[in-house]
């Protein structure tokens, strides 16, 4: 079975501009959650969506946002990037969030760089 | 959530077997423990996972004391490539939803 795929694996964009990353989960996966990982701040929980609904939400800024499509595929929005949101941004997957254990299997990774 | 503390790091040479010990004191009934491994800018990759007791499995054993408030996951005769860090994690409970809470982790140096 095919792991935790997200695209692009690399982005380099300017202060100011917008960016769209996207994952899709393992195969029979429904949910997909997402972080934000910095030398400073380490890995840090950004949202999770099931079913299309965002189920629970990090503390960030409204400038990150996200969305889950009918496939479980997933995208998260960051606009108006600063320099701070420069890190490298995970996508997890996991079965169902109904039941236990909760066990989430990570992608690559997107590294971001803003300029 | 329930939080975690192990080690910042730890050294060991090839061959050897390595324990680290993740204590977790205020672990909840229905929580589990998992570990992941994480290497330079890439995503953290799920080792093992237990509740209660032993798990094994072929990469890493989870030994769980009876009262849950500690972990010890131990990797038999590491390798170089298995200089990475090492993340306890206490699975969280159906009330507090699936965010993970990832602590500083233990950065495990291999040497030759």
């Amino acid at each position: 079975k095919a792991g935790v795929t997200q695209t692009p694996r690399y982005l380099i964009k300017t202060r100011g501009q917008q960016v769209t990353l996207s994952c899709s989960p393992i195969s029979g996966h429904r949910s997909v959650s997402w972080y934000q990982q910095t030398p400073g701040q380490g890995l840090q929980f950004l949202f999770e969506y099931f079913s299309e609904t965002q189920r629970n939400k990090g503390n960030f800024p409204g400038r990150f946002s996200g969305r889950q499509f009918s496939n479980s595929r997933s995208e998260m929005n960051v606009s108006t990037l600063e320099l701070g949101d420069s890190a490298l941004y995970l996508c997890a997957s996991m079965l169902d969030p109904r039941t236990d254990p909760k066990t989430q299997y990570f992608g690559p990774g997107t590294r971001l760089l803003v300029l | 959530l329930a939080k975690t503390t192990q080690p910042i790091s730890m050294d060991s040479y090839e061959g050897q077997e390595v324990n680290i010990t993740c204590s977790h004191n205020n672990i909840a009934t229905n929580d589990y423990i998992t570990w992941y491994q994480q290497f330079p800018s890439q995503g953290p990759r799920f080792i093992i996972q237990g509740y209660k007791t032993k798990v094994t499995n072929e990469v890493a054993s989870l030994f769980i004391p009876a009262d849950r408030k500690s972990s010890t996951l131990s990797l038999p005769r590491v390798s170089l490539s298995d200089t990475a860090v090492y993340y306890c994690l206490v699975a969280p409970t159906r009330d507090a939803g699936n965010m993970l809470t990832f602590g500083g982790g233990t950065r495990l140096m291999v040497k030759p």
